[in-house]
């Protein structure tokens, strides 16, 4: 069975503050796709970054980052220098490789963050 | 990314009608579209996939006569919530898949039944 994990229900951190979401996920399958959503108050889910099984590189985009762990099965996603605009819920999920885009997303139950100005 | 957009963002509607939800793929072939429902401070939940000119699948005790879906083309799906109740009040979301390995999701639309 497949299942993710995001244990932190909410957050809530001062501006400039630097936070990590945790997302620990289960999964049968040798080869999976990892993905982040942001979901601010408007509602429309925000793909931030997918990452392959057997890519198991960090990856750095702006203020943003991640680090994934097979060893642990864990993507945790880092905000440095946390921004009020930062504020929204966030989404670790996970997808079957192989199957192709019939593949439903597992979420997580997200972790709302809260970043105080 | 790819822009997946969906109509109406708000609708409120009169128990007992029926309301469609449109879910357009705009600069790519969604071969799969999904639909879920979100609760308040909850994630979200499949409650059907569907894939261009077949039947869709639902998921377990999600009511295909009372949700009904069509996929009649590559860039478009409808959800139709049939003689809706107060209780189908919910922020209902589709997302599209392609080629690529990721869903892109529309906007969201809000349904209020009075």
């Amino acid at each position: 069975a497949q299942k993710v994990t995001q244990a932190q229900t909410e957050i809530s951190v001062v501006e400039k503050e630097d936070v990590t979401l945790d997302c620990v996920y289960e999964t049968r399958d040798t080869t999976y796709y990892l993905f982040w959503y942001k979901q601010p108050p408007s509602g429309e889910l925000v793909f931030l970054i997918r990452r392959n099984s057997f890519d198991e590189q960090n990856e750095i985009s702006g203020r943003y980052s991640w680090n994934f762990q097979k060893s642990t099965s864990s993507f945790n996603f880092t905000i440095t220098a946390s921004q009020v605009v930062d504020s929204a819920v966030y989404f670790c999920a996970l997808r079957a490789f192989y199957g192709g885009a019939t593949n439903k997303l597992i979420f997580g139950t997200g972790t709302l963050l809260a970043v105080q100005p | 990314g790819a822009v997946v957009s969906q109509h109406p963002s708000r609708v409120i509607c009169k128990s007992g009608t029926s309301v469609k939800i449109e879910c357009r793929s705009l600069d790519f072939q969604a071969t799969t579209m999904f639909w879920y429902r979100q609760f308040p401070k909850k994630s979200l939940m499949l409650m059907a996939t569907s894939n261009e000119g077949s039947k869709a699948t639902y998921e377990q005790g999600v009511e295909k006569d009372k949700f009904l879906i069509n996929h009649a083309s590559l860039t478009l799906s409808t959800l139709t919530v049939t003689s809706a109740h107060p209780e189908d009040s919910s922020f209902y979301i589709c997302s599209a898949s392609g080629r690529s390995p990721e869903a892109f999701f529309g906007q969201g639309t809000r349904l209020t039944v009075v």
